[in-house]
């Protein structure tokens, strides 16, 4: 079955800095989804990318997937404080069925 | 901006009880799902819902749990006797396009503690 593993599992930063998390999957997939929760709250999308794509921007989120290594990974530059949260990857194949991963704990610090 | 909103934000109940968790998804979207996370672990898929009818169910979505659309805004989890290991979170979400690449937008959750 699909399975997606995050790393690191926590991350700390400084305000200002740049935060890359990884997502590795097992099978095929249609696309792949990174999302943000707050601690103890909803799930906010934050960007999707397809399998034909290999690179993907939304202001500070830059995302990239390589299906050759079954792997995207999420880079937030110039962090902030209030992007303290956990980061999920989740990926679909032939069914809107979102299998996540493990997820990021990201902690930055002012 | 539209959004999918969920209630109860936290419900309590007792073993063996049913309960019923309540989402208004976005109101132009077509396709409905419940999905639940454990404390600490990973946000598991329970069902899909379209047209009306289930489409894609887990194994974890068994005879307990039914789903229900009982008007043009609703979209409802009943879980019939709830067991201790049916405290989670509990997210609706929805999706408006056709199609496996669109997005699924959640809801804030409902936490079900089951004493």
């Amino acid at each position: 079955s699909q399975q997606g593993e995050e790393d690191p599992q926590a991350l700390s930063i400084q305000e200002g800095e740049n935060a890359t998390m990884n997502c590795s999957y097992k099978t095929s997939i249609n696309n792949l989804q990174w999302y943000r929760q707050n601690s103890g709250r909803g799930l906010v999308h934050l960007i999707l990318i397809r399998s034909n794509e290999r690179e993907k921007h939304s202001g500070r989120l830059r995302v990239t997937l390589d299906t050759s290594k079954k792997s995207s990974s999420l880079l937030i530059t110039a962090s902030r404080a209030a992007d303290t949260a956990s980061y999920f990857c989740a990926t679909s194949y032939n069914t809107d069925k979102l299998i996540f991963g493990t997820g990021t704990r990201l902690q930055v610090f002012p | 901006e539209p959004e999918v909103t969920q209630t109860p934000s936290h419900q309590v109940t007792q073993m063996g009880q049913e309960v019923i968790l309540r989402c208004v998804p976005i109101s132009n979207h077509l396709y409905f799902y419940w999905y639940r996370q454990i404390l600490g672990q990973k946000v598991e898929f329970l069902v899909s819902f379209y047209n009306n009818e289930i489409s894609e169910k887990s194994e974890i979505f068994d005879d307990q749990f039914s789903v229900e659309r009982p008007d043009g805004s609703n979209f409802t989890l009943k879980i019939r006797s709830t067991k201790l290991e049916d405290s989670a979170m509990y997210f609706c979400a929805s999706r408006e396009l056709a199609g496996v690449t669109d997005t699924q937008y959640f809801g804030p959750g409902t936490r079900l503690t089951v004493l």
